[in-house]
């Protein structure tokens, strides 16, 4: 099966700086990855995506990197705000299946 | 619009009872999931749908089955409760890459 798992399962950040999430995937044939941002009780959020032929991709205050070579994938989130503070998936998409990374919980500290 | 709708939001259960999730969408969208997610980890997809009519395994199917009689509605079935399938269930429909998630049916069993 699948494998798409993060470095890290926590991060805590000062307000105002820089945070990179990591996310590494096994699986060579992944159409597409996603970034989802899931506060406590409430289902997944897209945040961004980034098809497989793409090696970066910005939104706002958001940039997700690809490195297929090692199979890595990161989320950027410049300028952290309190409201950011949350768990963030990766997730990729593979013909119809669609698989999640366990999670990085993101703390901003003020 | 009211997207993605899940019932129940909480519901507990006995070791061998049964019950349905219900999940329906009014996006009109052909692509459907059920998700898993137990404390502190990601989403495991359970079941999904391509289509009214066509229902697939996903990672972790033992014990639940779905069904897709029409493009609204992929409700979740539980025929005999376990102690194992207590999580936090997620219904999402996919367009393209984009996906909308439900906010969640909370289940016990015990």
């Amino acid at each position: 099966g699948e494998s798409v798992g993060l470095h890290l399962p926590t991060l805590s950040v000062q307000e105002g700086d820089n945070s990179i999430i990591n996310c590494a995937y096994s699986n060579s044939a992944s159409d597409y990855f996603i970034w989802y941002k899931q506060e406590s009780g409430k289902g997944p959020q897209f945040i961004i995506d980034i098809r497989s032929n793409m090696d970066k991709r910005q939104g706002q205050r958001v940039t997700v990197l690809l490195n297929k070579t090692v199979k890595h994938l990161s989320l950027q989130i410049a300028a952290t705000q309190p409201g950011d503070s949350a768990v963030y998936f990766c997730a990729d998409i593979i013909g119809n299946q669609f698989y999640f990374g366990t999670g990085t919980s993101l703390t901003v500290i003020p | 619009n009211a997207g993605v709708t899940q019932t129940p939001k909480f519901r507990i259960l006995k070791i061998g009872q049964s019950m349905t999730l219900q999940c329906t969408q009014d996006m009109n969208h052909n692509y459907m999931y059920w998700y898993r997610q137990d404390p502190g980890m990601g989403l495991k997809l359970i079941y999904y749908s391509v289509g009214a009519g066509i229902t697939d395994k996903g990672e972790v199917p033992n014990g639940y089955n779905v069904s897709r009689s029409t493009t609204e509605d992929f409700p979740l079935r539980l025929e005999l409760a376990a102690p194992s399938q207590t999580s936090v269930y997620f219904c999402a429909t996919l367009v393209s890459t984009e996906a909308f998630f439900g906010q969640g049916t909370r289940l016990t069993v015990v």
